[in-house]
């Protein structure tokens, strides 16, 4: 089975630009979840996918956003980037069966520097 | 979701038995137990998770007290490629996010 995969892997964009970031889901897995690392701390839950809609959302403003496709991979997007927007974007995928949650898999990130 | 407290640093000896506290006295009757570990550059990795019984797989073994209020992550034989943050979160199985604190920062020695 394949893993959770990011692109790109390192980006370095200017504030206020706008950023797509891409992941691919592991086979198998319907949710799409995607977190901020920043240097030294712990993930930051950002939101959730399921069935292409947000399935919960951490505390983060609204320029965060994201799509799930049918395909089960996903994108997040951030917009009027800050510099403290800098910071390792982690997806994670997992299986969502009626009220179970099976386990997180995740990806190695996507590395965000804004300048 | 109920919070977690964990040493932030420890080191252990290479081949020796690496043992990780986690403090989760606010815990619910059901939540599990979480771990994870993040090497370097990397995304977290799951590692185990348990809900009352301790846990054995092939990377490690999850020790929970009877009243669930801490539990100690066991590594048997340490290696350095074991080198990571280690993170215990607890969560409710339908939960759909995962709360990570700070962590334990696991350094295996030579």
């Amino acid at each position: 089975e394949t893993g959770v995969t990011q692109s790109p892997t390192h980006l370095i964009k200017t504030r206020g630009q706008q950023v797509t970031l891409r992941c691919s889901s592991q086979s198998g897995h319907n949710t799409v979840s995607w977190y901020q690392q920043a240097l030294g701390q712990g993930p930051q839950f950002i939101f959730q996918y399921y069935r292409e809609e947000e399935n919960g959302r951490g505390n983060f403003p609204p320029r965060f956003s994201g799509l799930q496709f049918p395909n089960y991979s996903s994108e997040l997007n951030v917009n009027a980037l800050e510099l403290d927007d800098s910071a390792l974007y982690l997806c994670a995928s997992s299986l969502l069966q009626g009220p179970l949650n099976y386990g997180y898999t995740f990806g190695s990130g996507t590395r965000l520097t804004v300048v | 979701d109920a919070k977690t407290t964990q040493p932030p640093s420890m080191d252990c000896a290479e081949g020796r038995a690496a043992n990780l506290p986690c403090n989760h006295s606010t815990i619910s009757g059901n939540e599990y137990v979480y771990w994870y570990r993040q090497i370097h550059s990397q995304g977290p990795q799951y590692i185990i998770h348990g809900l009352k019984n301790n846990e054995t797989n092939e990377m490690a073994s999850l020790i929970i007290t009877e009243d669930r209020k801490s539990s100690t992550l066991i590594l048997p034989h340490a290696t350095l490629r074991d080198t990571a943050v280690y993170y215990c979160i607890v969560s409710n199985n339908a939960g759909n996010m995962l709360t990570f604190g700070g962590g334990t920062r696991l350094m295996v020695k030579p």
